[in-house]
């Protein structure tokens, strides 16, 4: 069974250009979440995706969304992109939504992205 | 809102000697607590959980935790640690009522270095 796989896995950037990152969950797993780790600020939750609807939202600017399709892949976009925004983005996935999930979360292996 | 602290940015233990990571939650209701582990540029791994039940539970790799109601505390423990169990390691909880706006809410997460 394939695991979670996101692309690109690395990327450098300008700042105020935007960035598109993709995401293909576990076959079958519906809930894709999204997680900003940093060094100073470790890992912190963008959002939540269950099928096609952003269930939960992290606290982060409006310059972070995302989207979820029927296969359920999903894609975050950052718009304007600052310095800040250097940090790996990790994609996470669950059969069922975060508040229903007992299980664990299967992890990709991040886009690392560098804002220049 | 859940909170998770891992006191130590750094744990070092020589090979063949027990470990213990720690990590100390707030959460209102039951909490769901996770152990992940972190290998370089990769995304994180699943090592076990506690969801309710015993209060030592047992994972991947020959990890186990304690689950302590009273001291709000979840230590990663092994009885003889490896140098490949070097690692980022984190510590994550939700409450059983769901994840709220915060998704699974990590710590900051503590370096292992397993010395030969």
């Amino acid at each position: 069974k394939a695991g979670v796989t996101q692309t690109p896995r690395y990327l450098i950037k300008t700042r105020g250009q935007q960035v598109t990152l993709s995401c293909s969950p576990i076959s079958g797993h519906r809930s894709v979440s999204w997680y900003q780790q940093t060094p100073g600020q470790g890992l912190q939750f963008l959002f939540e995706y269950f099928s096609e609807t952003q269930r939960n939202k992290g606290n982060f600017p409006g310059r972070f969304s995302g989207r979820q399709f029927s296969n359920s892949r999903s894609e975050m976009n950052v718009s304007t992109l600052e310095l800040g925004d250097s940090a790996l983005y990790l994609c996470a996935s669950s059969l069922l939504r975060h508040r229903s999930n007992t299980g664990e979360l299967f992890f990709g292996e991040g886009s690392r992205l560098t804002v220049l | 809102a859940q909170s998770v602290a891992q006191p130590e940015d750094q744990v070092n233990v020589a090979e063949g000697n027990p470990l213990t990571v720690k990590c100390t939650y707030s959460v209102s209701g039951n909490p769901y607590l996770f152990w992940y582990v972190q290998y370089p540029n990769r995304g994180l791994q699943f090592l076990l959980k506690y969801i309710t039940g015993d209060n030592l539970v047992k994972g991947s790799y020959g990890f186990e935790a304690e689950f302590n109601k009273s001291q709000t505390s979840f230590h990663l423990k092994k009885p003889s640690a490896l140098v490949s169990d070097s690692a980022l390691y984190f510590c994550a909880v939700r409450p059983e009522s769901g994840g709220g706006a915060d998704g699974l809410t990590f710590g900051k997460g503590t370096h292992l270095i397993i010395q030969p």
